[in-house]
């Protein structure tokens, strides 16, 4: 089956640090990669994605890229900032029933620190 | 433009009563989905609806049950509250055959 594997947390890093989640995946085919933020008392956000192998996601100075060789697609900022604090969720699409589905990992929860 | 909306935004119940979200969406999309999302654990499909007049099981759809009222809303039934149902419940939508989905502010829903 589907599945998401992403780095437990809770991180916390201070101001201008380096950020990297890991996440790896395990499916069937070639699913669509995500990252999902969800910023405290809100519903999820989507951050960026990918579709296909070595293509990259960046938004907002983020970035993953699609490993299909390794099934990674790790999250990685080279300078966060305290608004970043969130909890961070990798997921995978895929075609199931009806419709396509997301699979979420358990999601890391980042704690920036001025 | 709303985009997905959510009611209520909390709610307790006692064990036993019953309760309906209720989940409305103004983007026009085609399919429709409810989550629960518990510590630890990410969020994990209840129910999902393909398009209008079809719904179909996610992966823990045991106690819930779901009603497609119209291309925008998409309701979620709790007949008989548990304990195990205390969580947070996301409602999202997407395009048909698209890969992103778009997701309501939740539901944070107590049982005692």
């Amino acid at each position: 089956g589907n599945s998401v594997t992403q780095m437990e947390g809770p991180v916390t890093l201070s101001e201008e640090a380096f950020l990297t989640i890991n996440c790896t995946y395990t499916a069937t085919g070639y699913p669509s990669l995500f990252w999902y933020v969800q910023y405290p008392g809100e519903g999820l956000q989507l951050l960026l994605k990918a579709t296909k192998a070595d293509d990259k996601g960046s938004n907002k100075g983020f970035e993953a890229t699609y490993r299909k060789e390794t099934t990674s697609f790790h999250l990685e900022k080279g300078s966060v900032q305290v608004s970043d604090s969130a909890v961070y969720f990798c997921a995978l699409t895929h075609v199931s029933g009806s419709a396509r589905q997301l699979t979420f990992g358990s999601g890391t929860q980042l704690t920036v620190l001025p | 433009n709303a985009g997905v909306t959510q009611t209520p935004k909390f709610q307790v119940l006692k064990t036993g009563q019953s309760m309906t979200l209720q989940c409305a969406q103004d983007m026009n999309h085609n399919s429709m989905y409810w989550y629960r999302q518990d510590p630890g654990m990410g969020l994990r499909l209840i129910y999902y609806s393909a398009s209008e007049g079809t719904t179909d099981k996610g992966e823990v759809p045991n106690g819930y049950n779901v009603s497609r009222l119209n291309k925008r809303e998409f309701s979620l039934r709790l007949e008989s509250a548990a304990p195990s149902q205390t969580s947070v419940y996301f409602c999202a939508s997407g395009l048909a055959g698209g890969n992103e989905q778009f997701f309501g502010p939740g539901t944070r829903l107590t049982v005692l």
